[in-house]
């Protein structure tokens, strides 16, 4: 059982670059969270999901987008990396309102 | 402003003794408060979850209470080890169209022998 995966691990990007992070999950989880962690400044929530074809905005939604296009993935995406969006990102998911998160293992971004 | 505030960035206590983390938060209405322990370079884990409705929960060492008028949850480790060692998140549920899931930034707790 392999709970949340997030693909890649690590990414190096250059400013004004896209890429797509990865997230699924195996658990039949509505819910699906991605979160940003910087130093100091604990989890900020960028976009949550609460069902399959639902997204909603967090506290940092600026600068990317999601999809959830079925019950198992839900991805994040950054049209034209910052160097600000340097930050290691983690994707959660809950099986209910209310009911704890699990996470993945995160992804260390640093655009330069 | 909406805040989750965490008492102190860093805690150090003696083996042995008991570890209480606090958690504020203003200008939410969380259904449910939640507590994490984050090791370096791994995602949180979920340890104890407590309802408005609830004032104290318990799991082995672990206790969490929650004040709504005071808006505010204690979180105790009782008989710490160095292997306690960690940082520990609080969280809350609150419900806008969805329930979403906020964090608090976290205070590091370190365990000496």
């Amino acid at each position: 059982n392999a709970g949340v995966t997030q693909t890649p691990k690590f990414q190096v990007l250059k400013t004004g670059q896209s890429m797509t992070l990865q997230c699924a999950q195996d658990m039949n989880h509505n819910s699906m969270y991605w979160y940003r962690q910087d130093p100091g400044m604990g989890l900020r929530l960028i976009y949550y999901s609460a069902s399959e074809g639902t997204t909603d905005k967090g506290e940092v939604p600026n600068g990317y987008n999601v999809s959830r296009l079925n019950k198992r993935e839900f991805s994040l995406r950054l049209e034209s990396a910052a160097p600000s969006q340097t930050s290691v990102y983690f994707c959660a998911s809950s099986t209910r309102q209310g009911a704890e998160a699990f996470f993945g293992q995160g992804t260390r971004l640093t655009v330069v | 402003s909406q805040k989750i505030e965490q008492n102190s960035e860093a805690l150090n206590i003696q083996e042995g003794k008991t570890a209480t983390l606090t958690c504020n938060y203003t200008n939410y209405s969380p259904a449910y408060l939640q507590w994490y322990r984050q090791d370096p370079g791994r995602g949180p884990v979920f340890l104890l979850l407590i309802r408005e409705n609830e004032k104290e929960k318990r799991k082995e060492r672990l206790k969490v209470t929650f004040d709504t008028t005071l808006k505010q949850s204690l979180f105790h480790i009782t008989a710490s080890q160095p292997a306690d060692s960690a940082t520990y998140l609080c969280a809350l549920v609150v419900y806008s169209n969805a329930s979403k899931i906020i964090f608090g930034s976290g205070t590091r707790l370190s365990i000496q022998p």
